[in-house]
């Protein structure tokens, strides 16, 4: 069983508010992930990093930026929320040598009033 | 259309049914990951393939690299299989996920 986790799992929030998603893995992978997937629909990455102080900005374009200054951290933030935000976000890490695994966290559910 | 398509979107079954979940993909790629979603929306890796075939419990996972398709078979389905399916290609870095398959066994 991976031990990746995202808290919160679910989060119901007001037009304007600033909030953090919070992803964390104790397993020490390097590589980490964020997707966004819309209900029914296929996951998009939205970002990803390399390691301590690498991010990068995925294929789906997003208002979101992130973070990564601890190995085992990596969180997402809006600064300001919108209704359009409202979906389901994933995080994922995988290890450097080990092959192509990724291990995903629970995600979090995220509506925007 | 899309990178990765799966077939079918949805898909129902009695209990003890042999299932298929097809996935198609036009990428070039390192691996296949089949992916299983379930209603709470968390997602667990079932399979990484990149060639071949992979047996699981009672999933079976294979690829056809020249053909660039790749199957999910759940043998001897139970009601505790329903989930969404998630075909994902990619390269190291990336995946591309295909839309998943909904599946419902039914007892």
């Amino acid at each position: 069983e991976a031990d990746i986790y995202q808290t919160p799992r679910y989060l119901v929030i007001g037009t304007g508010k600033k909030i953090t998603l919070e992803c964390s893995q104790t397993m020490g992978h390097d590589k980490m992930y964020w997707y966004q997937q819309d209900p029914g629909m296929e996951l998009h990455l939205i970002h990803y990093s390399y390691g301590v102080n690498s991010t990068e900005k995925g294929d789906l374009s997003s208002e979101s930026t992130v973070s990564r200054i601890r190995t085992e951290h990596f969180p997402l933030t809006l600064e300001s929320a919108r209704p359009s935000h409202t979906s389901q976000y994933l995080c994922a890490s995988r290890p450097t040598t080990r092959g192509d695994e990724q291990f995903f966290g629970p995600g979090t559910r995220l509506t925007v009033l | 259309k899309n990178e990765v398509e799966q077939s079918p979107q949805n898909l129902t079954a009695q209990e003890g049914e042999f299932i298929t979940i097809n996935c198609s993909y036009s990428v070039g790629i390192s691996a296949l990951h089949w992916l299983q979603q379930h209603p709470g929306g968390g997602i667990v890796s079932l399979f990484m393939l990149s060639s071949g075939k992979k047996k699981h419990g009672r999933l079976i996972a294979t690829i056809n690299i020249q053909e660039k398709h790749s199957s999910l078979h759940i043998t001897a389905s139970h009601p505790r299989d329903s989930a969404v399916y998630i075909c994902a290609a990619g390269n190291t870095d990336k995946l591309i996920f295909g839309t998943g398959t909904r599946l419902q066994v039914f007892p």
